[in-house]
């Protein structure tokens, strides 16, 4: 089945306990990209990457990072969390960027206290 | 940075009622995508529109990409239960494929 997961799903954590948040992709899309969704802001992108070794800033990267050395692996890491940063992440993959469907993950919800 | 505007933000509207949702943006997009989201769930494509003026049907939903590619609207006809949701539209960069921005969303419940 294609489909992108991401783990984990839940997470309570403390401030400044480095976390990472996978996410994986088995349909070979080039594009990935991170988000997070906050009340009344919809969705916030965080990180892209066009392909494999290629990453780019969204519009919220302050406080993130990424990498992507596997085309089917995304991991979204944050390495000193601040309650700030508690939201729902979503991991999208699409075969191409600029128009093609992106297919999101089922969410990770990260508290940060 | 690019910015999508939705309206109305909520929508509350009874079985059988038509509505239109909004997305406005001060720039041009090279396409526009609209997505539905469940609670617990992440969005789910509706439609992409690519070409100005464009109109595209998905049974009882439409969609209209504006001439200058900076608007577009969904219109439900004889909205359902089923349709409850969260609306959302999305821009890629003109400039920046790579760059998706999201509108705030439209949050729209139907009652039975």
């Amino acid at each position: 089945e294609a489909q992108v997961t991401q783990n984990p799903r839940y997470l309570i954590t403390v401030t400044g306990k480095k976390l990472t948040v996978t996410c994986s992709q088995n349909m070979n899309h080039e594009y990935m990209s991170w988000y997070r969704q906050d009340p009344g802001l919809g969705l916030r992108q965080i990180y892209y990457s066009m392909n494999v070794e290629v990453t780019d800033k969204g519009d919220v990267p302050e406080g993130y990072k990424v990498s992507r050395k596997e085309k089917r692996n995304f991991p979204l890491i944050l390495e000193s969390p601040s309650p700030n940063q508690t939201s729902l992440y979503f991991c999208a993959s699409s075969q191409l960027a600029g128009g093609h469907t992106q297919y999101f993950g089922p969410g990770t919800r990260l508290t940060v206290l | 940075t690019q910015l999508l505007e939705q309206s109305p933000q909520f929508l509350s509207i009874q079985e059988g009622e038509n509505l239109t949702v909004y997305c406005n943006s001060s720039s041009v997009f090279s396409s526009l995508q609209w997505y539905r989201q469940e609670p617990g769930e992440g969005p789910v494509l509706l439609v992409t529109v690519v070409t100005g003026g464009e109109v595209k049907k998905l049974k009882r939903l439409t969609f209209q990409f504006g001439d200058a590619r900076k608007d577009s609207s969904l219109h439900i006809t004889a909205a359902q239960p089923g349709d409850t949701g969260l609306y959302l539209c999305a821009g890629d960069g003109n400039t920046n494929a790579g760059k998706s921005t999201f509108g705030d969303g439209t949050t729209l419940t139907v009652k039975p």
